[in-house]
């Protein structure tokens, strides 16, 4: 049981690349969500899911998309990277909404 | 709208000394759910608790504890007898509906330093 996996661990975009973050859960759970963490500050909610091919915005969509065609991936896409999106980015999931379990995150930095 | 005040940025204490982390928190729902995280520095983030607004029962798990006061919409962590593996940033975080679903929302975060 590898709870949930997100890759690649670090990696670094030139200002108007693309990139998909994976993240992927075997725990059967249906709720999964995309949060980046920026630098001492708190995490904040990107998108989320509660189940396959139904996802929703969270506080901070803009410049994000994802997709969710499985229970047990929700890949998170970046369009026209930017600054601004470097940040730490975790995905997580949950049982029924209840305490998320995270993933070990993913490293972007966008020059 | 909800939001999570973690107002101590970092706490530095000597091991062994007892050590509270304050969270303070607002929402407009009757029904919702607290929860605390840590973040050590090898940046996973790991679940300690979630409570829910109905019960107000402190809690114990060995040398960590739990007050939940909705009187004064507080939710504070304490560590007694600080250990340097407590080292680490603590998050509380709310969720207003289904425990979760919509995602949680985070404090900054405490930074805790526990020197030998």
């Amino acid at each position: 049981n590898a709870g949930v996996t997100q890759t690649p661990k670090f990696r670094i975009l030139k200002i108007g690349q693309s990139m998909t973050l994976q993240c992927t859960q075997d725990m059967n759970h249906n709720y999964m969500y995309w949060y980046r963490q920026d630098p001492g500050m708190g995490l904040k909610l990107i998108y989320y899911s509660v189940g396959a091919g139904i996802t929703d915005k969270g506080e901070v969509p803009n410049g994000y998309n994802v997709s969710r065609s499985t229970t047990e991936d929700f890949p998170l896409r970046l369009e026209l990277a930017a600054p601004s999106q470097t940040s730490v980015y975790f995905c997580a999931s949950s049982w029924k909404g209840y305490e998320q379990y995270f993933g070990p995150g993913t490293r972007l930095t966008v020059t | 709208a909800q939001k999570v005040t973690q107002a101590q940025t970092e706490i530095s204490v000597v091991e062994k000394e007892d050590v509270t982390l304050d969270c303070v928190y607002e929402t407009r729902d009757t029904t919702y759910y607290l929860f605390w995280y840590k973040q050590p520095p090898s940046g996973e983030l790991v679940f300690l608790i979630r409570r829910n607004s109905f019960d107000e029962q402190n809690e114990i798990s060995g040398r960590y504890s739990w007050n939940f006061q909705k009187s004064t919409s507080s939710f504070n962590f304490t560590i007694t007898a600080s250990q340097v593996v407590d080292s680490a940033v603590y998050f509380c975080a709310l969720s207003e509906e289904g425990g979760g679903a919509d995602g949680l929302t985070f404090g900054k975060g405490t930074h805790l330093i526990i020197q030998p």
